[in-house]
């Protein structure tokens, strides 16, 4: 099983849109999860963390259900400025800690 | 300057050559990584260096050499590399090795190996 386990895409949704991403982890004792957005070509940045009481940041919301070790990602009213890819990342503990990106979720939202 | 900075964006080399990739941090961090992206796969984890020390070596090749001179500073070097090395190559940072709150990346140098 791979450490982080995204669906690829693309999702193509109109403008206006709700979509939702999921995240699979293999790892069970990592403590650290995030969502990570990079635009074509570009670095990542950080989007948000994700917090286990679930968290909200404008039109994004994050969850994480630990018992099933999956992370949501859900985006409401999407914009045009929203397409790119979602990565999910989670840290993995080797002795000391180190960040484990997902391949990620293409987003394209159309007029 | 702010944040995270790489050089060169771009890059061209013969498997011969030798070049370097360098990246800065202005963010006070101690600790620092070497990430490669390839097409359609995940971010892979080269090198880890906290308080300029290497901690993790990812069975990375010798043909890539890191280099932490202090902690503001990361190098990348390259030398006698293949056509399968082309890659976008990511330097992050972090303060210590707490992943808490994620990494900075730098903005990334596209190397094409010819």
């Amino acid at each position: 099983r791979k450490e982080v386990e995204q669906d690829p895409g693309p999702f193509n949704v109109p403008e206006g849109a709700t979509v939702a991403f999921n995240c699979t982890y293999s790892n069970s004792a990592s403590q650290s999860f995030f969502w990570y957005r990079q635009d074509c070509r570009k670095e990542p940045k950080l989007l948000m963390s994700v917090y286990s009481s679930g968290n909200e940041d404008g039109r994004f919301t994050a969850q994480l259900n630990r018992a099933s070790q999956y992370i949501s990602l859900l985006i409401r009213d999407s914009k045009l400025s929203d397409s790119a890819t979602y990565l999910c990342v989670v840290n993995r503990n080797s002795g000391y800690s180190t960040l484990t990106f997902g391949k990620g979720t293409m987003l394209l939202v159309s007029p | 300057e702010t944040g995270v900075t790489q050089t060169p964006r771009h890059l061209v080399m013969g498997m011969t050559n030798k070049k370097s990739l360098k990246c800065e941090q202005h963010l006070g961090h101690n600790a620092m990584y070497w990430y490669k992206q390839s097409a359609k796969k995940p971010l892979e984890l080269m090198f880890v260096y906290s308080l300029e020390e290497r901690v993790e070596n990812n069975s990375v090749p010798s043909r890539f050499s890191p280099e932490c001179p202090n902690s503001s500073h990361l190098f990348l070097h390259l030398h006698t590399l293949q056509p399968e090395d082309s890659a976008l190559y990511l330097c992050a940072s972090s303060q210590g090795l707490d992943t808490s709150k994620g990494y900075t990346f730098g903005s990334g140098t596209r190397l094409t190996v010819v």
